[in-house]
């Protein structure tokens, strides 16, 4: 099945700093990637879609220019968290549909644990 | 708007049927996914339901009733693996994704 690689798994950093998320479709291009963050024992809360080769789309109450994303390719999508705080510790978790792909099958990457301190 | 309910918690033992079930409200339907996700992992695709009825994969079903807004995952010969939480979802607009709140599915020996 269609492999979506996620790293770091997990990443502890000062408050301030910024933290790079990558996420790559290992076997399949990637038209399309979601990113989303998820707080203990709740649900998944999609921040932004993706779309390669252009802008991405944010969910209201998102600030884009915290949560950078690039989609430079069809395999590889970064989420930047700047200027990093404590209240941006999450789960964040990527997901891609193949290009082929059905709407409503998601491949997910492995998740990244943010700690800031 | 959108939005889909699932019950928070369901316990259940282990090698029995557990069934979990979701309602939704949607501007649009495409139909109901399910996804499971482990403590600290990252969701896996369960099932779909594009039209009403059953779908089966294993060890695990869903189902679908479009006139009801209405689905459920059913989980046979329960094991103690399948302790987890488990999502419906529905298409929104831009073909994402919309989630439920999940349900944790408790499992006892």
């Amino acid at each position: 099945g269609a492999v979506v690689s996620q790293h770091p798994s997990w990443v502890i950093c000062k408050s301030g700093t910024s933290v790079k998320i990558e996420c790559r479709s290992l076997d399949f291009q990637a038209t399309t990637m979601f990113w989303y963050r998820q707080f203990p024992k709740q649900s998944l809360m999609l921040m932004a879609t993706s779309n390669e080769g252009s802008k991405a789309t944010y969910e209201q109450g998102v600030e884009k220019d915290k949560f950078l994303i690039n989609h430079a390719s069809l395999t590889l999508s970064t989420l930047t968290v700047t200027s990093a705080h404590p209240e941006d510790s999450s789960f964040y978790i990527c997901s891609a549909r193949d290009r082929q792909g059905e709407w409503e099958k998601l491949f997910f990457g492995s998740g990244t644990q943010l700690s800031v301190l | 708007g959108q939005s889909l309910e699932q019950p928070s918690e369901v316990t259940a033992v282990e090698g029995a049927i557990v069934q979990i079930n979701c309602t939704y409200q949607t501007s649009g339907f495409y139909g109901l996914s399910w996804y499971q996700q482990h403590d600290g992992g990252a969701p896996t695709f369960l099932s779909y339901n594009g039209l009403d009825g059953l779908e089966e994969t294993g060890r695990f079903s869903s189902f679908l009733s479009r006139s009801d807004s209405y689905g459920y995952l059913l989980l046979q010969e329960l094991q103690m693996k399948d302790s987890a939480s488990y999502f419906c979802a529905v298409k929104g607009s831009n073909y994402q994704l919309i989630w439920g709140a999940g349900t944790k599915l408790i499992i006892k020996p």
